[in-house]
C-alpha cells in the first residue's frame, strides 16, 4: 500500500509570511496527526484529527497555526505569520485505529521548514 | 506516560547483534514499551511494542525485565541502513499519543 505522502519536501520563508503543509494518509486511515519535530529532538503532537474532527490540538499554537482535515482524508496546517523559531520538520502521521494493532502509526517525510 | 530514559548515543558493528537499552521506572501497569526509529531525512517507523512478555518480528526483538522497568531492543544482525535515531517510548494501549523523547542515536560501522 502507498505511504503517507507530504508535500513540500522542502520550503524557505521569510519571518512573518505564511506557509501551508498538505498530507494524504494512507487510503482507510480515520486517524491523522502532525507533528512538529526541531532539530536534535524527537517529533511533537500538534494535532490530531479523528476522520474530519479535532481529537486533540492542546500542543498547537493557535495563535498562528491552524490546521483543518475537509472529507475526512487530505489535510493541511498552515502557519501565518511564521517565526524563526517554526524552523523544524513537520511531519504528518495516519493510523487505522484498529484495537489489533495498537493504532500504530504510520509516519510521511515530512517537510523540512526554515523561517529567515 | 512514564518517562524514558535511552544513553544518546552507541556504535556497533555491522554484522553484529545490537542492544539498545531502555530504562522506563515508573511505568505503569496497563502501559506498553513501543520502539520506533527514525532513518536520516525520514519520518519515523514503528519496529516493535510489548506488554510484559519478550517480542519478536522480522525486524527486531524486545526483552522486557520481568519487573518492567526496563526493556532491551535487539537487532539481531546490524546493517548499515540500521543506523538511526531509536525512540523508546511507553505508552497507555489504545492511547493515541507517541511522546518522543531524544533517542539513541545508532551508527552501525563497518
Amino acid at each position: 500500500e502507498a505511504g503517507v505522502a507530504q508535500s513540500p519536501r522542502y520550503k524557505i520563508i521569510e519571518k512573518r509570511q505564511s506557509v501551508a503543509f498538505w498530507c494524504n494518509p494512507i487510503s482507510g486511515h480515520a486517524t491523522l496527526y502532525w507533528y512538529q519535530q526541531i532539530l536534535g529532538q524527537g517529533p511533537k503532537l500538534l494535532i490530531q484529527f479523528q476522520n474530519n474532527g479535532v481529537v486533540d490540538d492542546s500542543q498547537l499554537p493557535k495563535d498562528r497555526f491552524s490546521a483543518e482535515r475537509l472529507k475526512g482524508v487530505d489535510s493541511t496546517l498552515k502557519i501565518q505569520p511564521a517565526k524563526l523559531e517554526d524552523s523544524a520538520v513537520y511531519l504528518c502521521a495516519s493510523s487505522r485505529r484498529d484495537p489489533t494493532r495498537r493504532d500504530t502509526q504510520y509516519f510521511g517525510p515530512g517537510t523540512r521548514l526554515t523561517v529567515l | 506516560d512514564a518517562k524514558t530514559t535511552q544513553p544518546p548515543s552507541m556504535d556497533c558493528a555491522e554484522g553484529r547483534a545490537a542492544n539498545l537499552p531502555c530504562n522506563h521506572s515508573t511505568i505503569s501497569g496497563n502501559e506498553y514499551v513501543y520502539w520506533y526509529r527514525q532513518i536520516h531525512s525520514q519520518g519515523p517507523q514503528y519496529i516493535i511494542h510489548g506488554l510484559k512478555n519478550n517480542e519478536t518480528n522480522e525486524m527486531a526483538s524486545l526483552i522486557i525485565t520481568e519487573d518492567r522497568k526496563s526493556s532491551t531492543l535487539i537487532l539481531p544482525h546490524a546493517t548499515l541502513r540500521d543506523t538511526a535515531v531509536y525512540y523508546c517510548i511507553v505508552r497507555v494501549e489504545n492511547d493515541y499519543k507517541l511522546s518522543f523523547g531524544a533517542g539513541t542515536t545508532v551508527t552501525v560501522r563497518a
